[in-house]
């Protein structure tokens, strides 16, 4: 079984300023994927950043990048500038890439509050 | 139009009635999920289905049962509902790559009194 593990329930950050999350997670498969969802208070579930483990590469998209350490089974959301905007929960994610049903496990989330 | 929907978005129901929440897609993907959020415990998986003949349990279906009506409609039924099912549901849908993750629902927000 996988699990997804997020250690801090709470952060803050000011804006303008750099924070980052943290994940790990446990598995036995090669094959998977693992993702950064975003939830404001709206509840939608937003995907923000993805990472393919056969990818050294750690993925990157504008102000959000991750570090995917495979080996110490690590993967860490940094959100760089934060804005008011992304005072959300986050949620890591895995998919086993193994069976092809896609199903996702989710870390218990991360709540972050960007301060003005 | 939004991709995933689900209606309702939120229900106030009593202990012992039946109640169904129904999801649509329009993304044409196979790949068909319901989750439970509760407070403090992330998203958990009550079940998913491949396609219209496809259906699984997740981690958590005990009291939950399902149907895919359709390759774009997947509902989910509480069939003797109980407080402890109060909770936020999603809708979700995956192609078969998965490489985009899951497109979730807005999410209904039921109630058991």
């Amino acid at each position: 079984a996988q699990t997804v593990t997020q250690s801090q329930p709470e952060m803050s950050v000011q804006e303008a300023e750099t924070v980052t999350l943290s994940c790990t997670y446990d598995t036995s498969e090669n094959n998977y994927y693992l993702f950064w969802y975003k939830q404001p208070p709206s509840r939608q579930m937003i995907l923000v950043i993805r990472q393919e483990a056969y990818k050294q590469q750690n993925a990157t998209e504008n102000r959000f990048s991750v570090n995917f350490q495979k080996a110490a089974k690590s993967f860490s959301l940094k959100i760089s500038d934060s804005q008011l905007g992304d005072t959300a929960m986050y949620f890591c994610a895995f998919m086993n890439r193994q069976t092809g049903a896609n199903n996702l496990f989710f870390g218990t989330g991360t709540r972050l509050t960007v301060i003005p | 139009d939004a991709d995933v929907t689900q209606t309702p978005r939120n229900r106030i129901t009593k202990t012992g009635k039946r109640i169904m929440l129904e999801c649509s897609q329009t993304k044409g993907h196979d790949r068909m999920y319901w989750y439970r959020q509760d407070p403090g415990l992330g998203l958990q998986l009550i079940y998913y289905s491949f396609d219209v003949k496809d259906i699984n349990k997740g981690e958590i279906s005990d009291g939950y049962s399902v149907s895919r009506q359709a390759q774009a409609k997947f509902s989910l039924s509480l069939e003797s509902a109980i407080p402890n099912q109060t909770a936020l549901y999603f809708c979700a849908t995956s192609d078969r790559t998965g490489l985009r993750g899951q497109y979730f629902g807005p999410g209904t927000r039921l109630t058991v009194t």
